[in-house]
């Protein structure tokens, strides 16, 4: 079984739609990082957390410790958010390399 | 500003070949990571530097493969004896410390022929 598993693999949606994108894992965490991986390879950092809740315009992370479990948020979708979205967990313990989830693939149609 | 280069974009090599791979992280960051993204895969790790300390080689899936980073900055990942299953794309991240948040390259694109 993987440390971090995403759900959905596949998500599609209508424009201005709410997405919720799921993590769980199962080892014990420093952080955990949501990114973003754009058609044609380019990832971009969205949010490193360790407790609470983030948001950064329309995107927002939650994480919850005890349940091992982070969502990320996405309101009034637009085609342009359109990416593959990965969570990524710093373990304790493991130095500070990252361990992925196998990505969420989001598609926004207008 | 700059972020994190790597070169070359895209690089085609015959399979026993060594290829070396280069990534410019962001000026003043001190930790450097190498993750590979094989075809329908996930990110994996590689290797991470921090600092002066040694190297986490932990991720590195065979002896073929090394990383240096001199200077405290530029690295560069060779793989030797290259194999048809080395084909991914390689991505090379940078942080402040080890412990913030990880600004990735575009990364290079490998094909073992």
């Amino acid at each position: 079984k993987n440390e971090v598993e995403q759900s959905p693999q596949n998500l599609t949606a209508q424009e201005g739609e709410f997405i919720t994108i799921n993590c769980s894992y199962s080892v014990g965490i420093s952080a955990l990082h949501w990114l973003q991986q754009h058609p044609g390879g380019g990832i971009v950092s969205l949010f490193m957390l360790s407790s609470g809740k983030k948001k950064h315009g329309r995107l927002i992370a939650t994480i919850n410790i005890q349940e091992k479990h982070s969502s990320l948020h996405i309101t009034a979708s637009h085609p342009r958010d359109s990416a593959v979205y990965i969570c990524a967990v710093r373990r304790n313990n493991a130095g500070n390399m990252l361990t992925f989830g196998g990505g969420t693939r989001l598609m926004v149609k207008p | 500003g700059a972020g994190v280069s790597q070169s070359p974009s895209n690089k085609v090599t015959e399979k026993g070949k060594d290829v070396e791979l280069r990534c410019d992280p962001i000026s003043g960051h001190t930790a450097l990571y190498w993750y590979r993204q094989s075809l329908g895969q996930g990110l994996e790790f590689l290797i991470y530097f921090q600092g002066n300390s040694a190297p986490d080689k932990s991720g590195l899936p065979s002896d073929r493969f090394s990383a240096e980073r001199t200077g405290g900055s530029v690295s560069t990942l060779t793989i030797q004896r290259t194999q048809q299953e080395d084909s991914a794309v390689y991505l090379c991240a940078s942080s402040f410390l080890g412990a913030y948040e990880q600004y990735f390259g575009p990364g290079t694109r490998l094909t073992v022929t």
